[in-house]
């Protein structure tokens, strides 16, 4: 599965939209894009996942450039609930091991 | 739906005994699960992939004899930290997938966080 890179830290103005970029170059055609967050002392949460068209649910929109070789996750009208340390994973569709490895991720913080 | 549920959400122990973590999915059969492990200020690690009616396939630098897992059913998976010391003390979560990884996400237990003492 291909590496990520994401930023270490981000700060949004509550009510403004988060932009959270991931730089997954040596992403392959038959790898999927995933964004989890996890908020402090919880587990991870499924945001959102996308092949090569841009998708948006109740939660978010997943932008992914042309060429694939990066995404940007955006929450659009962010809250304090919304800090949290945002993880993107690159990740084969027909993978038979199943694993999810979590790199560092970003930490959003949201300010009032 | 997709609801997981880890049991117990915090426990605190002597070093020496064994703690057993419970993972189980409510709403759905899941042939596979996974736990992780976190440490403060750290990203989660996984620790081992747990497959029903088989033996757990444990990742690189993980003690198969230190960390039991169980996967006897469909809908729970277990793992039990043997003669459990300081340095074992961290959050540990479950996950789980209700089908191909392509249609959905996993959903994660909420953590037990293990304080040896």
């Amino acid at each position: 599965d291909a590496k990520t890179t994401q930023p270490t830290s981000m700060d949004c103005a509550e009510g403004r939209a988060a932009n959270l970029p991931c730089n997954h170059s040596t992403i392959s055609g038959n790898e999927y894009v995933y964004w989890y967050r996890q908020i402090h002392s919880q587990g991870p949460q499924y945001i959102i996942h996308g092949l090569k068209n841009n998708e948006t649910n109740e939660m978010a929109s997943l932008i992914i450039t042309e060429d694939r070789k990066s995404s940007t996750l955006i929450l659009p009208h962010a809250t304090l609930r919304d800090t949290a340390v945002y993880y993107c994973i690159v990740r084969g569709r027909s993978s038979n091991t199943g694993k999810l490895i979590f790199g560092q991720g970003t930490t959003l913080q949201v300010k009032p | 739906g997709a609801v997981v549920s880890q049991h117990p959400s915090w426990v605190i122990c002597k070093s020496g005994t064994s703690v057993k973590i419970e993972c189980r999915s409510l709403d759905f059969q899941a042939t596979t699960m996974f736990w992780y492990r976190q440490f403060p200020k750290q990203s989660l690690m996984l620790m081992a992939t747990s497959n029903e009616g088989s033996k757990a396939t444990y990742e690189q630098g993980v003690e198969k004899d230190k960390f039991l897992i169980n996967h006897a059913s469909l809908t729970l998976s277990t793992l039990t930290v043997t003669s459990a010391h300081p340095e074992d003390s961290s959050f540990y979560i479950c996950s789980a997938s209700r089908g191909p990884l392509s249609n959905y996400g996993y959903t994660f237990g909420s953590g037990t966080r293990l304080t040896v003492v």
